[in-house]
């Protein structure tokens, strides 16, 4: 089993729709989990942590289940911008600053 | 100006040649890593420096060589190259300790082995 899998994708939305992503993670010790985006042949950057008790930053909301070791990623309103790959990242063992980052699910918003 | 920066961004080269690539940062991060991102987009971990010190050494052949000479640069040294190590190789930073788990990135370097 991969330690971090996801949808694999794509998706493709009109503007004005929901679209979630899921992302699964193997090790049960693993404490950190983020949501990483990365545009088109450029670098990835961070979109926003996820905490135990859910958090939303204005159209993104991202929630975390650590019974079932899952994750997701909640985008309402989609923009054409939102166009991007979206990449699950997990902390490994607990240990500080080792990513693992999923493949990533690519999101293609037409208008 | 750039926060973390990579030089070249693009290479391409002969198997067998031996190559290097280097980054640097001016986030005052103590942190320094390289990540190779292949064809099919999975991004992962090589190298991980913390002032100046090898920190995470993942499963990578030892033709590929990281070299910190200070706590803002860490080069990559690429010997006896072969066609599957074409790939992005993406260098970031961090802060150690930072629970924010934001690594920045550079733009990444484009290595093509023919």
């Amino acid at each position: 089993r991969k330690e971090v899998e996801q949808d694999p994708g794509p998706f493709n939305v009109p503007e004005g729709a929901t679209v979630a992503f899921n992302c699964t993670y193997s090790n049960s010790a693993s404490q950190s989990f983020f949501w990483y985006r990365q545009d088109c042949r450029k670098e990835p950057k961070l979109l926003m942590s996820v905490y135990s008790s859910g958090n939303e930053d204005g159209r993104f909301t991202a929630q975390l289940n650590r019974a079932s070791q899952y994750i997701s990623l909640l985008i309402r309103d989609s923009k054409l911008s939102d166009s991007a790959t979206y990449l699950c990242v997990v902390n490994r063992r607990g240990s500080q600053g080792n990513l693992i980052f999923g493949k990533g699910t690519k999101l293609s918003v037409k208008p | 100006d750039t926060a973390v920066s990579q030089t070249p961004k693009y290479l391409v080269t002969q198997m067998g040649n031996d190559k290097s690539i280097k980054c640097e940062q001016n986030l005052g991060h103590d942190t320094m890593y390289w990540y190779k991102q292949d064809s099919k987009k999975f991004l992962k971990i090589m190298f991980s420096y913390n002032n100046k010190e090898l920190i995470i050494n993942e499963t990578v052949p030892n033709r590929f060589s990281p070299k910190s000479p200070d706590k803002a640069h860490l080069n990559l040294h690429i010997n006896s190259l072969e066609l599957g190590d074409s790939a992005v190789y993406f260098c970031a930073s961090s802060f150690t300790g930072s629970h924010t788990g934001e690594l920045f990135f550079g733009e990444g370097s484009r290595l093509t082995v023919l």
